[in-house]
């Protein structure tokens, strides 16, 4: 939604596999974020980036978890070594103010 | 901790009448507050916001209004529509650009036609 683009927009992979969730931003928006939504919960924060700046990882559940932001635009979210709890749908937003827009989201199932 | 709580998993209307979805808070440095829906299988798509400054907001058939001492905000539409039918949640954060959002777990609204 809003132009935001998210892929794959579903992912099943096995346990202890690795997998590479990609952000593709509203143009000329600075701000990017990462949430999860696990089944039956709200949105929870994951990750932020603005500009140039170091990102906000301090919602990052472990360290299995990391993300990047090329050139201020395409962001990727790596998460190694699956784990069934990681199973959940994986949102990207981007603004440069309130509000944020959404993409429609990375639906991820680890068997 | 969960600094933004919905408790009604569900609400179910009948369409004409007004939905009302409701949204508390604990932490008191959230001073600006966003409404979002979300249908199945797409991202939450953002309805309408309201600054700490003020106690309400009207956009069309969609208002906020904010408690700010008794911590608790709630969206009303009226008249509600079939097309209302959605998961809304409510959405809290602190004064600055970028300041994350910290959402409530959803209310599932039905409208019956």
């Amino acid at each position: 939604g809003a132009g935001v683009s998210q892929s794959p927009s579903n992912k099943v992979t096995e346990k202890g596999k690795d997998v590479e969730l990609r952000c593709d931003p509203i143009s000329g928006h600075t701000a990017l974020y990462w949430y999860r939504q696990s089944l039956g919960q709200g949105l929870e924060f994951l990750i932020y980036f603005q500009g140039n700046s170091a990102p906000d990882k301090s919602g990052l559940p472990s360290d299995r978890f990391s993300a990047e932001r090329t050139g201020g635009s395409v962001s990727t979210l790596t998460i190694q070594r699956t784990q069934q709890e990681d199973s959940a749908v994986y949102l990207c937003a981007t603004g440069g103010n309130q509000p944020q827009h959404f993409g429609d989201g990375t639906r991820l199932s680890i068997l | 901790d969960q600094q933004v709580k919905q408790n009604s998993p569900s609400l179910s209307v009948q369409e004409g009448r007004i939905s009302i979805l409701n949204c508390d808070y604990t932490n008191s440095m959230f001073d600006y507050f966003l409404w979002y829906k979300k249908y199945p299988a797409e991202g939450p798509t953002f309805l309408i916001s309201i600054s700490s400054i003020k106690d309400k907001n009207e956009d069309g058939r969609f208002t906020v209004f904010l408690n700010k001492s008794a911590k608790h905000l709630s969206l009303h539409i009226v008249p509600s529509q079939p097309g209302d039918s959605a998961v809304y949640f409510c959405a809290a954060s602190g004064v600055g650009r970028g300041s994350r959002l910290t959402f409530g777990e959803g209310t599932q609204l039905t409208v019956n036609p």
